[in-house]
Order: C-alpha cells, then structure tokens, then sequence
C-alpha cells in the first residue's frame, strides 16, 4: 500500500463548478501537507501548503487537513479552464530531510 | 522571480550510456532534492543536499550518483543507463530556513534512453 492515495480521475467538470479533490495518507508522522499543480509536461508549481489540521484558503482554493482521519482536500471554487491540470497532493514529516511523499495526482479538465 | 533552473531540457541516450543531469537552485536557496517521474507516475524521491552535504536518500539506484557543488548547483550522474531510466527528472530547490517543505520545481529533464 502507498503512503499516500490519490484518485487518478479523470475529472471532468463545466466551468464555475466546485471541485473537490482528495488524499488519504497511511503514515502519521505526515506534518506538512502540499497541493501541487502540473500541467503536461511541465514542472509541478506549488499551490498551497499546511501545516497540522486546519483549512487555508487562498482566493478560489481551499486546503483542509483531517489528522484525525488521515485526509486531505483542496476545494476550487468557480473552476476556469485554465485550471485544466493534473493536481498532486504532497506530504512532508517533520524534521529530517523534508523530503516530499506525493499521491499519483488527479487530471482534471474544466470544460467551458 | 527566479526560478530553478534545469538543464539540458531534453536528452536523448542510448544504453548503458552516461548522461549528466544540472540544477541551478533559485537564488539563497540551500537544499536540493532531485524526483523522478516516470510516465503517468507521481514523482519519487531519489536524494536530496543540504549545504553540500547528502541529506537523505531515497530510492536512488547505485548507478546513479550526485553531489552539490560551492554554488549550491547540484548534478545527477547517471551510468549504464537502462531503458528503464526513461522518465522526467526534477530538481526543486527550498531554503532550510523558516519552511524547508516549500519546495520548487524545476522544469524537469526529459531523459530519453534508447
């Protein structure tokens, strides 16, 4: 089993649509919690970041961290096209290298 | 802003050749991590640099090597390449200040081994 699990989707929703995308994550040492966005054959760009449990919000994107349930969700509100990309969840353990533990990410296509 | 630099972007190689791969970290940036990302995967951890020390270690085959040079620039060497090393790498860089988990990507090398 994976550290952390990711649904590959497809998704595929209308623009304006709320997405809801998630991360389940086996090891409870996971204290920083990222979501990255990757579009074809480019870099993943850093999107948000948390730290513990909680919610962030930052413009259209919401993160939530459950601890007690091991799961993670980045929520976009009023999806455009060009959020069109596959979104990867990260996670990171306190101390040592910091090293990032991704999920396979999900492709999302918002259609216009 | 600057941001981390990869080269070459594509490279082309055929077995059991060697290929070298470059990071140029974003500027006062002291750590380097080097992902690998084969086709419809999520990134791996292969090593990562911290002031021109290994910091950690991942899933990094003995063929492989990398160091982090003076100018925090870091290299992935990479011998008797099997076609199995096909896949992007990607370097990010972060600072080990405040938030070492804020890492950023590079545009990622496409290795191509035929």
């Amino acid at each position: 089993q994976k550290e952390v699990e990711q649904d590959p989707g497809p998704l595929s929703v209308p623009e304006g649509a709320i997405v809801s995308l998630n991360c389940t994550y086996s090891n409870s040492a996971f204290q920083y919690f990222m979501w990255y966005r990757q579009y074809s054959r480019k870099g993943p760009e850093l999107l948000m970041y948390t730290y513990s449990s909680g919610n962030k919000e930052d413009g259209r994107f919401t993160a939530q961290v459950d601890k007690s349930s091991k799961y993670i969700s980045l929520f976009i509100r009023d999806s455009q096209p060009s959020d069109s990309a596959t979104y990867l969840c990260a996670m990171s353990a306190q101390g040592g290298s910091e090293k990032l533990v991704f999920g396979k990410g999900t492709k999302l296509t918002v259609n216009p | 802003a600057a941001g981390v630099i990869q080269s070459p972007r594509h490279l082309i190689k055929e077995k059991r050749e060697t290929a070298t791969l470059k990071c140029y970290p974003i500027p006062r940036h002291d750590t380097v991590y080097w992902y690998q990302q084969g086709p419809g995967q999520d990134p791996q951890f292969l090593i990562s640099f911290y002031e021109k020390m290994q910091s950690d270690k991942g899933s990094i085959p003995d063929r492989f090597s990398a160091q982090q040079f003076s100018d925090y620039h870091s290299e992935l060497n990479m011998s008797s390449l099997e076609l199995g090393d096909s896949a992007l790498y990607f370097c990010a860089s972060t600072s080990r200040g405040p938030s070492p988990w804020e890492q950023y990507f590079g545009p990622g090398t496409r290795l191509t081994v035929t």
